[in-house]
């Protein structure tokens, strides 16, 4: 069976210092990989999705950059983080880019401070 | 361009009603539309998702949805509904190869015992 793993949980960074989250699939080779960011009481935007290694195409960026180093790992970072990026972040993956179920992962949850 | 509009932001009723939860998309060519669930503190569950066929799609939890292309809706409904329904709902569309999930931005669902 598939998993998704994000990490951390959970973060309080302060304002201008970097930012590192991590997402994992595993039992999938291939997978589509996403992320999005919710806003506390809000809608899911995406920022990130992903085919292949390597490649990342940005769908609204936020100030953030993702990369997708390995088959089964996405990262979304900035070297300097603004309050609003406060929220709740979620990997997802698919088997293609439609016609799929996406799964999400448990998310991260920052605090921007 | 493609677009989502849960126009109820809040829904209240009793258990035992029937409930219906609207979704209205602009998109272009064929959408693939989907429901997610989301409960206070977690990530997003999937409930049910219209790619073509019947109109009528069965879904986890006891849910359907219709797909009107009519009238561009992909209505989610519910009967009787429960307390434990309660929780945040999320329509969302994509097409063939876009790579793009868009969400609407959720309806807050509360089930009075």
């Amino acid at each position: 069976a598939q998993t998704i793993h994000q990490w951390p949980v959970a973060e309080i960074k302060a304002v201008g210092s970097p930012l590192s989250l991590g997402c994992t699939i595993k039992g999938k080779s291939s997978p589509n990989l996403y992320w999005y960011w919710q806003a506390t009481g809000g809608t899911l935007q995406q920022l990130f999705y992903s085919i292949t290694v390597g490649q990342v195409e940005s769908v609204v960026q936020l100030n953030l950059s993702a990369s997708r180093p390995k088959d089964d790992q996405f990262i979304l970072s900035t070297e300097k983080l603004l309050l609003s990026h406060s929220g709740f972040y979620l990997c997802a993956w698919s088997l293609d880019t439609t016609n799929s179920d996406y799964t999400f992962g448990s998310g991260t949850r920052l605090l921007v401070i | 361009a493609q677009s989502v509009d849960q126009p109820d932001a809040h829904v209240t009723l009793y258990e035992g009603a029937s409930l219906e939860l609207r979704c209205s998309y602009s998109y272009s060519a064929a959408p693939y539309l989907f429901w997610y669930v989301q409960y206070p503190g977690q990530s997003l569950q999937f409930l049910l998702k219209y790619i073509t066929g019947d109109a009528v799609v069965k879904g986890t939890k006891g849910f359907e949805a219709e797909f009107r292309k009519s009238n561009s809706s992909f209505n989610l409904k519910k009967s009787p509904a429960h307390w434990s329904d309660s929780a945040k709902y999320f329509c969302a569309l994509t097409g063939a190869n876009t790579g793009k999930l868009t969400f609407g931005h959720g309806t807050i669902l509360r089930v009075h015992p």
